[in-house]
């Protein structure tokens, strides 16, 4: 199956700090990524969708000069968490879409950011 | 979005089958029906996906409802790796893509 990684898969910060995530699609180009956020015993909830060449469109209540994304090349989405707060500490997930019958998304590892 | 329902959790005994039920009443004609589970301290994975027919892979059966109201995720024998919420989900055309997560079957396997 399709594989996508994320970098790092944990970070420990400073509050005040700024925090990148990487997430790359290894074997397949993804004109389509989306960003999620999971809190422990929760579902994830989707933040952005990110498309390449263009701007990320943001789910309703996700701040976009606090959550910044960028789809700079059809393997690639980053999304930095600007001055980091303890409350977004937090299980961030990415995914790149496989365009194809039914549009199958394959999600990276994941990466945990704490903030302290 | 068409919505399912799906039961907060199971238990399956190691090495038996399982089913895991999903009702969805108001899919629509172009719905697709996906699963995906998600292991602990993970990213959800793919299950399998199906619109009118029964599928099958190495994973798992999907086996769907012929009025597609329903349908069921079938782990032909579990083991305790296969404990995990599974989330069902409808994915239907011109929706952007995008997979709203429900809350899914967290399952149990027990040794």
């Amino acid at each position: 199956g399709a594989v996508v990684s994320q970098h790092p898969s944990w970070v420990i910060c400073k509050s005040g700090t700024s925090v990148k995530i990487e997430c790359r699609s290894l074997d397949f180009q993804a004109t389509t990524m989306f960003w999620y956020r999971q809190f422990p015993k929760q579902s994830l909830m989707l933040m952005a969708t990110s498309n390449e060449g263009s701007k990320a469109t943001y789910e309703q209540g996700v701040e976009k000069d606090k959550f910044l994304i960028n789809h700079a090349s059809l393997t690639l989405s980053t999304l930095t968490v600007t001055s980091a707060h303890p409350e977004d500490s937090s299980f961030y997930i990415c995914s790149a879409l496989l365009a194809g019958s039914a549009d199958t998304q394959y999600f990276g590892p994941g990466t945990r950011l704490t903030v302290l | 979005d068409a919505k399912t329902t799906q039961p907060n959790s199971m238990e399956s005994n190691e090495e038996e089958p399982v089913h895991l039920p999903c009702n969805h009443s108001t899919i629509s004609g172009t719905d697709y029906i996906h699963w995906y589970r998600q292991l602990p301290s993970q990213g959800p994975e793919y299950v399998i996906h199906g619109l009118t027919s029964n599928v099958n892979n190495r994973m798992a059966s999907l086996a769907i409802a012929e009025d597609r109201k329903s349908s069921t995720l079938i782990l032909h024998r579990a083991t305790l790796r296969d404990a995990a919420v599974y989330y069902c989900i409808l994915r239907g055309l011109g929706e952007g893509d995008k997979i709203i997560f429900g809350k899914g079957t967290r399952l149990h396997i027990l040794p």
